[in-house]
């Protein structure tokens, strides 16, 4: 159990069009889901703490406007790069959390690897 | 700014050989410990979750020690194979619930 699809896992868009991310999780429910940014040979970088039903946390320095995220439902959570740029070109993976689970366990879809041209 | 710090960036070892890597964070505040596992073009597994200090963890070949009072995690294989062949994360976490993870130490295993 405890397997989260992430969709698309590669898109090539245009400079100036939005991009939409999908992170599903299949067979549990996940009240809190993450959203991180990996650079090239680097850590994954936290973005975002997305709750169910709430407004996403962002961490510091990374535009809320620019990462629109929603979590509508307790197995889905979506990222939105809106207006994308060549500099948003990078590597976006996210993970959830099962619901009353402790110790933070992080299950995590394959990623996505976007290119802006 | 929670700094968590994996060394060596990177290994090769031979089939057969036994290796050994570090994760380092800091002592305050902590939580819980993570090692992960990355596959090229795989999602991330999770392999180990530690929160008390001395625990240690086996999994097969796999072994995992922790320090809390002085910072650091021991991730073992033993008798390495190439499907050992792998990026391995460690994670800390505070209660707070997200977790910050170091850079990776990519192993290869080399038949």
């Amino acid at each position: 159990g405890a397997v989260v699809s992430q969709h698309p896992s590669r898109v090539i868009c245009k400079s100036g069009t939005s991009v939409k991310i999908e992170c599903r999780s299949l067979d549990f429910q996940a009240t809190t889901m993450f959203w991180y940014r990996q650079f090239p040979k680097k850590s994954l970088m936290l973005m975002a703490t997305s709750n169910e039903g709430s407004k996403a946390t962002y961490e510091q320095g990374v535009e809320k406007d620019k990462f629109l995220i929603n979590h509508a439902s307790l197995t889905l959570s979506t990222l939105t790069v809106t207006s994308a740029h060549p500099e948003d070109s990078s590597f976006y993976i996210c993970s959830a959390q099962r619901s009353g689970s402790g110790r933070n366990i992080q299950y995590f879809g394959a990623g996505t690897r976007l290119s802006v041209l | 700014i929670l700094n968590v710090e994996q060394s060596p960036q990177s290994l090769h070892v031979q089939e057969g050989d036994s290796t050994n890597f570090t994760c380092s964070f800091p002592s305050s505040n902590f939580y819980a410990l993570h090692w992960y596992r990355w596959e090229t073009a795989k999602s991330p597994e999770a392999l180990f979750v530690m929160t008390l200090n001395g625990d240690e963890k086996k999994k097969g070949r796999i072994s995992a020690t922790l320090n809390t009072k002085e910072g650091y995690s021991y991730l073992y294989i033993k008798g390495s194979q190439p499907e050992d062949s792998a990026t391995y994360l460690c994670a800390f976490s505070t209660n707070a619930g997200k977790s910050t993870f170091g850079d990776g130490t990519t192993l290869t295993v080399k038949p």
